[in-house]
């Protein structure tokens, strides 16, 4: 069974914090995909990586940067988090091929 | 206007009941049609994929495809409380960015005892 774990279920912070979420595949995908998923809004790619070192902007790539250094391990990085980046973030990973793999999500809440 | 339009729901029904969800889409491109479910503070997962057109059918799941019109549907038959969930169509080309998938904002659907 793929299993995408992200390191935190809930997170609260502060506004102007640096905040890391960070997801791990098992799997030996090669692609991974941070989105964010708001009520109303349905889910937004923010960004994604097809290999190592390689990354590309998603839909809504504005406050956010990400990081692949290593295969199995992609990390999303909030440099300085706002009130309105308050979300659920969901990692996911794939072959390739049409089916996603999701993480159980993080919650996000920035004060 | 978005790639992909899901009919936004929520959807109410009783158990037993049959039940239709709707996407339509404007990207002639997309050859790959899933249906994602994702349970309350859960992550989506795969459900129904179907490519190109044409219908699949999974147990009380079935999948339609009409790449004429550009619309997909998910039915549910003899609905139960467990299919309570959103449930998210998606969709994908081919080549280079066929890892990347498009989502609709998502329907929730409540199956009511």
């Amino acid at each position: 069974d793929v299993k995408v774990t992200q390191s935190s279920r809930y997170l609260v912070k502060r506004t102007g914090e640096k905040v890391f979420l960070e997801c791990v595949q098992d799997m030996d995908h090669e692609n991974m995909f941070w989105y964010r998923q708001d009520p109303g809004l349905g889910l937004r790619l923010i960004y994604f990586s097809y290999d190592v070192k390689m990354k590309e902007k998603g839909d809504i790539p504005e406050g956010y940067s990400v990081s692949r250094e290593k295969k199995e391990r992609f990390s999303l990085i909030l440099e300085s988090a706002s009130t309105n980046q308050t979300s659920m973030y969901l990692c996911a990973s794939s072959y390739g091929g049409y089916e996603q793999f999701f993480g159980p999500g993080t919650r996000l809440t920035v004060l | 206007q978005k790639e992909v339009e899901q009919d936004p729901g929520p959807l109410s029904v009783p158990e037993g009941a049959i039940v239709s969800l709707n996407c339509t889409y404007s990207n002639s491109a997309f050859q790959y049609f899933m249906w994602y479910r994702q349970y309350s503070r859960k992550g989506p997962e795969l459900l129904m994929y179907t490519y190109s057109s044409g219908n699949k059918e999974d147990g009380r799941f079935t999948a339609q495809v009409d790449k004429s019109s550009k619309y997909i549907s998910l039915f549910i038959r003899d609905s139960q409380p467990s299919d309570s969930a959103t449930y998210l169509c998606a969709m994908s080309g081919v080549g280079t960015n066929a890892g990347k998938s498009t989502f609709g904002d998502g329907t929730t659907l409540t199956v009511k005892p």
